[in-house]
């Protein structure tokens, strides 16, 4: 069965800081990976979507990079800014998942401080 | 184009009571969810339906229903609503399974008294 871990949990840094978020998940057979934003009492917000075939994709601030072998990605966000404070979660997608293939991890708090 | 709509926002249930959330998507999406968050557990599957007259089980379906009657419709019945049904909800659509996008709605948080 498919697990996701997101480290850190929580994570407090500067204004312009450039920062990793990481999605750890123990069955490499995935279709694709994809991460969320989700700000509080709001629902899930689509950032960036990679098919198991991709490396990385980008979309301004926000680099999410996918290595299958190692069963890691990361999301990499330039420059931050206090808007990006929000709980971001990742979400694998395989044959490992449920019915609908999904496996979420749990997210990482995300504070961006003034 | 509004993506998925959920309705209610918020509603506050007596315990024995029964009632439908609403789901709407205008993206022709053929894949259509139902989860639940609770609070450190993460988004749990209810139901999902791959089209229109088509719905299946996912890992927690006891205690609702859901039916299917056309493409942009997927409504999450609960009946008999109890306290453990308190959680968020949340409705999701993806054009395709497997390597679709997934767009969730805003969510319908519900409590159970």
């Amino acid at each position: 069965k498919q697990e996701v871990t997101q480290i850190p949990a929580a994570l407090s840094v500067p204004e312009g800081e450039n920062l990793v978020l990481n999605c750890s998940f123990t069955d490499s057979a995935i279709y694709n990976l994809q991460w969320f934003r989700q700000d509080p009492g709001k629902g899930l917000t689509s950032l960036l979507l990679i098919q198991s075939s991709q490396r990385e994709q980008t979309s301004g601030r926000l680099n999410a990079s996918l290595d299958k072998s190692s069963g890691r990605s990361t999301l990499y966000i330039a420059a931050s800014q206090p808007g990006d404070s929000a709980t971001y979660l990742c979400a694998v997608r395989g044959s490992g998942g449920g019915a609908d293939g999904l496996t979420f991890g749990k997210g990482t708090h995300l504070i961006i401080q003034p | 184009n509004a993506g998925v709509t959920q309705t209610p926002k918020f509603r506050i249930l007596k315990i024995g009571q029964s009632m439908t959330l609403q789901c709407t998507q205008d993206m022709n999406h053929n894949y259509m969810y139902w989860y639940r968050q609770d609070p450190g557990m993460g988004l749990k599957l209810i139901y999902y339906s791959v089209g229109a007259g088509i719905t299946d089980k996912g890992e927690v379906p006891n205690g609702y229903n859901v039916s299917r009657s056309t493409t942009e419709d997927f409504p999450l019945r609960l009946e008999l609503a109890a306290p453990s049904q308190t959680s968020v909800y949340f409705c999701a659509s993806s054009l395709r399974d497997h390597t679709g996008e997934l767009f969730f709605g805003e969510g319908s948080r519900l409590t159970v008294l």
